[in-house]
């Protein structure tokens, strides 16, 4: 059964530093991967997402992931972090059930502080 | 602009009673997705709906209901069967699973 695996259940950067989080995913095919963003009491914002071509994406707010098939992970890279850049964030793989329909799956998601 | 209207934001009920919380997309979005999130637990999929008129169980959907009677609106009734209806539940909708979701902002529900 696909899965989505984050390991870090909290992660601590200075301001200014670089970060990486990290995903797993369990799947058979070439999945269909995503990071989402979600502030305190607010729904989740899409990041990125990662489906076929290029194994390094960029999304928004100066995010990046790349997609290793080797090793099942879809980690999350920003070469810089602002205070607004605390958060939570899940990573997410679609689950087909035939045909065109399916549904996410997610982690069960990184919280980011950022310390000034 | 487009998007997904979750109402109400905060929702106060009393053990035993039922409770709709109301989900709205103007995005002309086919699926829409029922989310519970609880602390440290992710998303768990409580029901999803792929056309009008039909909807089916997600991995924890004991406890609760849906309909779709129209494409734009997919409400959750958390009923009293539900034994631990304390939580945030997020609506989303998306034209197809690949794209992604659209999310609500959510409904935090407390029974007291």
């Amino acid at each position: 059964a696909q899965s989505v695996t984050q390991p870090d259940i909290h992660i601590t950067v200075s301001e200014g530093a670089s970060l990486e989080l990290r995903c797993n995913y369990s799947y058979g095919a070439t999945p269909y991967l995503f990071w989402y963003v979600q502030s305190p009491g607010q729904g989740l914002q899409l990041l990125l997402k990662y489906f076929s071509g290029d194994t390094l994406v960029q999304g928004i707010k100066g995010f990046e992931a790349e997609f290793k098939r080797s090793q099942s992970s879809f980690n999350l890279r920003k070469p810089s972090v602002h205070w607004s850049d605390a958060a939570e964030y899940f990573c997410a793989v679609v689950r087909y059930y035939g045909g065109s329909q399916g549904n996410l799956i997610f982690g069960k998601g990184t919280k980011l502080s950022v310390k000034p | 602009d487009g998007g997904i209207t979750q109402s109400p934001k905060y929702l106060f009920r009393k053990e035993g009673q039922n409770v709709t919380l109301s989900c709205e997309q103007n995005l002309n979005h086919d699926a829409m997705y029922w989310y519970r999130q609880d602390p440290g637990q992710g998303l768990r999929l409580i029901y999803y709906s792929q056309i009008v008129n039909d909807f089916q169980k997600g991995d924890i959907a004991e406890g609760y209901s849906v309909s779709r009677e129209k494409k734009e609106s997919f409400p959750l009734t958390v009923t009293s069967a539900q034994k631990n209806p304390t939580a945030f539940y997020l609506c989303a909708s998306s034209p197809e699973p690949a794209h992604g979701y659209t999310f609500g902002s959510g409904t935090r529900l407390t029974v007291v």
